[in-house]
């Protein structure tokens, strides 16, 4: 399997608080991405990275930020987080951005905001 | 806009039945194609992916899909359903000239003894 580790794996946590998710690789894969999961929605990409302290915007992603600061970690941080928040978020690699490779991914960190 | 679309939220199949589950994605260029599989409480792990060497992708417990350029389809077939097949699959395109996968919205198998 791959090396992917998410952080905290469950979260339960107010309205209006700050939230940080971690994901940690030990696969020296240059591109990381955070998707959500949500119920006829499938994966939606969120944020993603294609090196060191270079991240860009997915589709969903209002309200969440990230960043990258070494190749192994790339935190995804609700700045405010809404009940709209609540998902399961995967964090997954690749290494060489998608094409004709696959990605890899974590186990999934699922959140719920009251 | 890019997007991939699978037909049907939930597949019921009864054991040692075929397995077909449909993908259709919009581009006028040939994307590369993969399928997901996701167990409950698991994260997705690769089934099989198209990288244009051949039309029919044969992939891991037995699964195969076809890519039809003039459907712009990418079903994914199992002749023969096992128990262990139930789980939820997803269809994923990745576009000529990006790096961002798009998943389909998933279909969940549910195989009957």
């Amino acid at each position: 399997d791959a090396g992917i580790t998410q952080s905290p794996r469950h979260k339960v946590t107010e309205t209006g608080t700050p939230v940080t998710l971690r994901c940690h690789q030990t696969e020296n894969h240059r591109y990381m991405y955070w998707y959500r999961q949500d119920p006829g929605h499938g994966l939606r990409l969120i944020h993603y990275s294609y090196g060191v302290k270079d991240t860009d915007k997915g589709e969903v992603s209002d309200g969440y930020s990230v960043s990258r600061s070494k190749t192994e970690d790339f935190l995804l941080t609700l700045e405010s987080a809404t009940s709209s928040q609540t998902s399961v978020y995967f964090c997954a690699i690749s290494e060489s951005g998608g094409k004709f490779t696959e990605a890899f991914f974590g186990q999934g960190t699922r959140l719920t905001v009251v | 806009a890019q997007s991939v679309t699978q037909l049907g939220s939930h597949v019921s199949v009864s054991e040692g039945a075929l397995v077909l589950l449909r993908c259709n994605y919009s581009s006028s260029v040939p994307p590369y194609l993969f399928w997901y599989v996701q167990y409950p409480n698991q994260g997705l792990q690769l089934l099989l992916k198209y990288t244009s060497a051949a039309t029919l992708v044969k992939g891991i417990n037995g699964f195969e899909a076809e890519f039809k350029k003039s459907e712009t389809s990418f079903h994914l077939t199992k002749p023969s359903a096992h128990m262990s097949d139930a789980a939820e699959y997803f269809c994923a395109v990745t576009y000529t000239g990006g790096f961002k996968t798009i998943f389909g919205a998933g279909t969940r198998l549910f195989v009957k003894a």
